[in-house]
């Protein structure tokens, strides 16, 4: 099992254009939760997929918009890229039952705007 | 609204000292607290939870409500150890926890040999 894959590893982008990023979670998880780290700061929630659905949300705009697949795979798109968005972009999957969840993280997708 | 705070950014240690890396928190409700870690050109992987009383790698945390905090110790630092940690916490709505984390800043530790 590899694990969380996400891809791309890098990206270039232009302030103002569109942007997908796409996770495939471990095997057997079902729950994908997105995270955006800045330089220097600790990951930051965006939102969590779970039976195709966002189940919950951070506090990002409306820009930022997600998917879930029926495999469980699940994209981040953002719109009308900001400076402020260059980030790494980490997925991190999880499954549900038991009191915790832990969650396994992917190896992020560095996002540089221009 | 919940906040973790890790007062520092980087903590450097001999092999071989005592290390204990701070984090304090702030949550309304009850709160489950995480410590996460990434080692040199690896992921994020999880280190331990206040919930398992666990000890891994020789690191442990309690949890400590009184003074809303969830300090990582090892009484005896290895080089291996350097790398950067965070402490999480996740929110637990409904007494169902989604797994929502939020996340110091974290502590780079450097373990000198």
């Amino acid at each position: 099992d590899a694990g969380v894959t996400q891809s791309p590893t890098h990206l270039i982008k232009t302030r103002g254009q569109q942007v997908t990023l796409r996770c495939s979670p471990k095997s057997g998880h079902d729950t994908v939760s997105w995270y955006q780290q800045a330089l220097g700061q600790g990951p930051q929630f965006i939102f969590q997929y779970y039976e195709e659905e966002e189940r919950q949300r951070g506090n990002f705009p409306d820009r930022f918009s997600g998917h879930q697949f029926p495999n469980y795979s699940s994209e981040l798109n953002v719109n009308a890229l900001l400076l402020g968005d260059s980030a790494l972009y980490l997925c991190a999957s999880s499954f549900p039952g038991g009191y915790t969840y832990e969650q396994y993280f992917g190896p992020g997708t560095r996002l540089t705007v221009t | 609204a919940q906040r973790v705070t890790q007062p520092e950014k980087l903590l450097s240690v001999f092999k071989g000292a005592p290390v204990e890396l701070k984090c304090n928190y702030s949550y309304s409700g009850s709160p489950e607290l995480f410590w996460y870690v990434q080692y040199s050109r690896q992921r994020l992987q999880l280190l331990l939870r206040h919930i398992s009383r666990e000890s891994i790698k020789g690191f442990t945390a309690d949890l400590n409500k009184g003074e809303t905090s969830f300090h990582l110790k090892k009484p005896f630092a290895q080089e291996e150890d350097s790398a950067m940690y965070y402490c999480a916490l996740s929110d637990n709505a409904g007494g169902t926890s989604y797994g929502k984390l939020t996340f110091g800043q974290g502590t780079i530790l450097t373990v000198h040999p």
